[in-house]
């Protein structure tokens, strides 16, 4: 069974800063993986969509990779603001398009 | 930009009434799903479809079943409802074609309270 998880569970940085979210996943027979933000009491925000065959995938100031060998993506962002602050999460899918989330990295960008 | 609508953004109901929760998309996708999101659990897969009158059960369905009579229409039902049923509710959609690889698009979430 797919296990995701996401580490630290909370983070904290000056504006301005660049960072990474860390998600790890279990079973590399992976489709895509898809990273998502989410604002407190509001619904999910799809922000990129790597596909298995690819390694990265990049939106404005964000960077999604993928390293399906050792179970792992990551998501850059770059020169944070505090509007990015969220809770971000990082899903797997499997087969008949089921995600599997993480429970979530909190992240706090402080002006 | 595809919309998925959920009818309610707040809900308060008691113990043992039937509850609907609806989910309309406006983009023609195929796929709908029904999630829940509790703390320190995630978000959890109840049900989806992938057409119109088609359901399949997700990892917790118990309690719950599901309504397709229209493509852009995926309605969440409480039978009996519970208090461990109290949480936020999410749908989301996707196209089909090559499904694997197509985001899921959410809406805004709906937070059921049973009492």
């Amino acid at each position: 069974k797919q296990e995701v998880t996401q580490i630290p569970a909370a983070l904290s940085v000056p504006e301005g800063e660049n960072l990474v979210l860390n998600c790890s996943f279990t079973d590399s027979a992976i489709y895509n993986l898809q990273w998502f933000r989410q604002d407190p009491g509001k619904g999910l925000t799809s922000l990129l969509l790597i596909q298995s065959s690819q390694r990265e995938q990049t939106s404005g100031r964000l960077n999604a990779s993928l390293d399906k060998s050792s179970g792992r993506s990551t998501l850059y962002i770059a020169a944070s603001q505090p509007g990015d602050s969220a809770t971000y999460l990082c899903a797997s899918i499997q087969g008949a398009q089921k995600l599997v989330f993480g429970q979530g990295t909190r992240l706090t960008i402080n002006p | 930009d595809v919309k998925v609508t959920q009818s309610s953004r707040y809900l308060v109901k008691r113990t043992g009434e039937k509850v609907f929760l609806e989910c309309v998309q406006d983009m023609d996708h195929e796929n709908m799903f029904w999630y829940r999101q509790d703390p320190g659990l995630g978000l959890r897969l109840i049900y989806f479809s992938y057409d119109v009158k088609m359901k399949e059960k997700g990892d917790i369905p118990e309690g719950y079943s599901v309504s397709r009579e229209k493509k852009e229409r995926f309605s969440l039902i409480l039978e009996s409802a519970s208090t461990n049923q109290t949480s936020m509710y999410l749908c989301a959609s996707s196209l089909l074609g090559n499904s694997r690889n197509q985001p899921q698009h959410f809406g805004d979430g709906t937070r059921l309270s049973i009492l």
